[in-house]
């Protein structure tokens, strides 16, 4: 029979353009927040972190964005490349910190054409 | 550090078999999580540790599904007796603190025919 999964959402960018993964998280009181990347048949792989008194931190082509106000986090990869190709992940911290559980987003595809 | 380290990486059972995953998390964290992944569910969280004792096991799916943590360095997840619908990839992942993120071990491929 035909399989039913989550159809997880899907963006499709130019080798050499900017990417913006976008995600909602759930908890207002969410104190930390994290993007992981996952290719196929690996774990997730951490990306960049952010706290949630800060709106913006940058690494290495990377940039995540925070917006408190309406709950949204991005992620803004430049020039990107075909290894860039994964399920991207949010991830959320949500308070007493002291839990140590992250609850996890359902991910979006990042294809990259060549 | 070699990260963490899970094994077996693939695993091909028959249904009502005993089935038992591994981990080894990285040295000093504290905290140690264990994940099934599906393309029907996603990621979910199964049970967690700090400093070796189960703080949550909510996630686990039911009385077959067990792990424990008999010392720092080493957990293991058992499912007795294992069903098709257990066939997933589980993670392992550990952190030092809250204040870290993961990081994941590579998975085990579970297969239960």
């Amino acid at each position: 029979g035909e399989s039913v999964g989550l159809h997880l959402p899907t963006l499709s960018v130019q080798e050499g353009d900017n990417s913006i993964i976008n995600c909602a998280y759930s908890n207002s009181a969410s104190d930390y927040f994290i993007w992981y990347k996952q290719e196929s048949g690996k774990g997730p792989q951490f990306i960049i972190d952010i706290r949630s008194n800060m709106d913006k931190r940058q690494g290495q082509r990377v940039t995540v964005l925070l917006n408190k106000t309406v709950k949204h986090l991005s992620l803004q990869i430049a020039a990107t490349q075909p290894g860039d190709s994964a399920v991207y992940f949010c991830a959320e911290n949500i308070p007493p910190s002291n839990t140590g559980k992250l609850i996890f987003g359902q991910g979006t595809t990042l294809q990259v054409k060549p | 550090d070699a990260g963490v380290i899970q094994s077996p990486r693939h695993e091909v059972t028959e249904m009502g078999q005993e089935v038992t995953l591994r981990c080894k998390p990285i040295s000093g964290h504290d905290y140690l999580f264990w994940y099934r992944q599906t393309m029907m569910r996603g990621l979910e969280l199964l049970i967690y540790f700090n400093n070796n004792v189960p703080i949550d096991d909510s996630g686990m799916p039911e009385d077959r599904f067990s792990a424990k943590m008999p010392n720092a360095s080493f957990s293991t997840l058992k499912i007795q007796p294992s069903e098709p619908r257990d066939s997933a990839v589980y993670f392992c992942a550990s952190r030092p603190t809250p204040a870290h993120g993961y990081t994941f071990g590579s998975g085990t491929r579970l297969t239960v025919v």
